[in-house]
């Protein structure tokens, strides 16, 4: 059975660095890409980019380069997406997903629980 | 950047009338790379229609899409109660990009 395992709620203030977590099992973690997801409170979804496990090649929506970063260790098929100085404007639920690559090329097919992260003061 | 438009924004139904969801894109998809993801409150989303058309695993028959180019439409054929959610169209063409939803009411 596919999962993708996401850390639990994180509350920080302002400025403060942050790493989040997405654990993979029930497939092959170096075959896929791993894409994230932000949904800011009773908003929409936004594709934020993803990376491949296997070679840690990374893309970026414009919107986000530059303001997050992604990673992953394939020793223990788990995916990060982490923020060096957090802002109020953060505060959103994250999803991380698998993408699928060959045919259907691009396609999220499974979810993450998503992790609730909340910047105040 | 491919932009698509959902509409309607809220659609309100009985159970047993038919859901019909139109999502546009800005520029014609090729291969018809068109998702529809379904998200019920306080859930993540999940996958229900890839390829336009194609079902994902253990979707009810009652959901079909449809649509080429730059117009898709993903249909619930007999609402039921449970299909109260908000329903995202995704490109996955050109990078990606979301539509910004459709929330269909079960009365």
């Amino acid at each position: 059975e596919v999962q993708l395992v996401q850390s639990g709620p994180e509350v920080k203030k302002p400025g403060e660095s942050l790493t989040i977590s997405c654990t993979a099992s029930g497939f092959s973690f170096t075959k896929y890409w791993i894409g994230w997801v932000r949904q800011m409170p009773g908003k929409g979804l936004e594709w934020m980019g993803f990376i491949f496990p296997d070679d840690s090649d990374t893309r970026y929506s414009p919107s986000f380069q530059g303001q997050v970063t992604f990673s992953a260790d394939k020793a223990i098929s788990t995916a990060y997406l982490q923020w060096s100085s957090l802002t109020a404007s953060d505060t959103a639920m994250y999803y991380c997903s698998r993408v699928l690559t060959g045919t259907s090329r691009g396609l999220i097919d499974y979810w993450g629980q998503g992790t609730l992260v909340i910047v105040s003061s | 950047e491919i932009v698509l438009t959902q509409s309607p924004g809220t659609l309100s139904l009985s159970p047993g009338e038919r859901a019909t969801l139109s999502c546009r894109a800005s520029q014609s998809l090729s291969s018809s790379n068109i998702a529809w993801h379904q998200q019920k409150p306080g859930q993540a989303p999940r996958l229900l229609i890839y390829g336009a058309s194609s079902r994902a695993t253990g979707i009810p028959d009652r959901f079909s899409g449809s649509g080429s180019g730059t117009d898709f439409t993903l249909t619930i054929s007999r609402l039921e109660p449970e299909d109260s959610a908000v329903y995202y169209c995704q490109q996955y063409g050109s990078s990606r990009t979301f539509g910004q939803g459709t929330k269909v009411e079960i009365k």
